[in-house]
């Protein structure tokens, strides 16, 4: 059971390049989440997914687009990177929504020149 | 919009010493979950409380949800290197799937 994995585990890319973060979990979970991490910011959440097929815009979804064509797999694209989308990146999946534990992945480490 | 506040942002206490993290809502919850991040990690669920005026133990740890439910603690009781990290709460965002997050407080143990 591997869990929440994140490929990849860094990346740096210039201003304007586009790339796709790929989350996968093994544990059957319909929702899953991204979330990016800043110093001082905690946690905040990009889009969302609440099952195969699904996506939802979170608290600050703009420069980014989302795709869940498999239940297991959730996808964070950027199309146009910009130096304020530097950040750690995190995934996470729940079985359920509110009242259950958030699994996440260990992290993409992003950053844009 | 709904806010979740944590204090202190930063702690660095004694090895041995305890240390409290407080969280507090705008509004009132229906549960409240927390998470620990080791320095370089992700966050791992620590405890989920539900109830007004629950109280929790996991060993040293202590968590409380307020009567009122709008605010939550967690304290440790003489800590040790092994607690260094940040400690999130996290609250049910109003009417959606999400949680919010708290801030997190960044504690340091020094030996």
């Amino acid at each position: 059971n591997a869990g929440v994995t994140q490929t990849p585990k860094f990346r740096v890319l210039k201003t304007g390049q586009s790339m796709t973060l790929l989350c996968a979990q093994d544990m059957n979970h319909e929702y899953m989440y991204w979330y990016r991490q800043d110093p001082g910011m905690g946690l905040r959440l990009i889009h969302y997914s609440v099952g195969e097929g699904t996506t939802a815009k979170g608290e600050v979804p703009d420069g980014y687009n989302v795709s869940r064509l498999k239940k297991q797999n959730f996808l964070l694209g950027l199309e146009s990177a910009a130096p304020s989308q530097t950040s750690v990146y995190f995934c996470a999946s729940s079985y359920k929504g509110r009242g259950d534990t958030q699994y996440f992945g260990p992290g993409t480490r992003l950053t844009v020149l | 919009g709904q806010q979740v506040m944590q204090i202190p942002q930063y702690q660095h206490v004694q090895e041995g010493e305890d240390f409290t993290t407080y969280c507090n809502s705008s509004t009132t919850l229906s549960n409240i979950q927390w998470y620990k991040q080791r320095p370089g990690g992700h966050p791992v669920f620590l405890i989920q409380l539900v109830k007004s005026g629950e109280v929790k133990k996991q060993k040293r740890l202590t968590f409380q949800f307020g009567e009122a439910k709008k605010n939550s603690s967690l304290h440790i009781t003489a800590t040790q290197t092994t607690d260094v990290g940040t400690y999130f709460c996290a609250a049910p965002g109003s009417g959606t799937y999400k949680y919010i997050f708290g801030t997190g407080t960044r504690l340091k143990v020094l030996a």
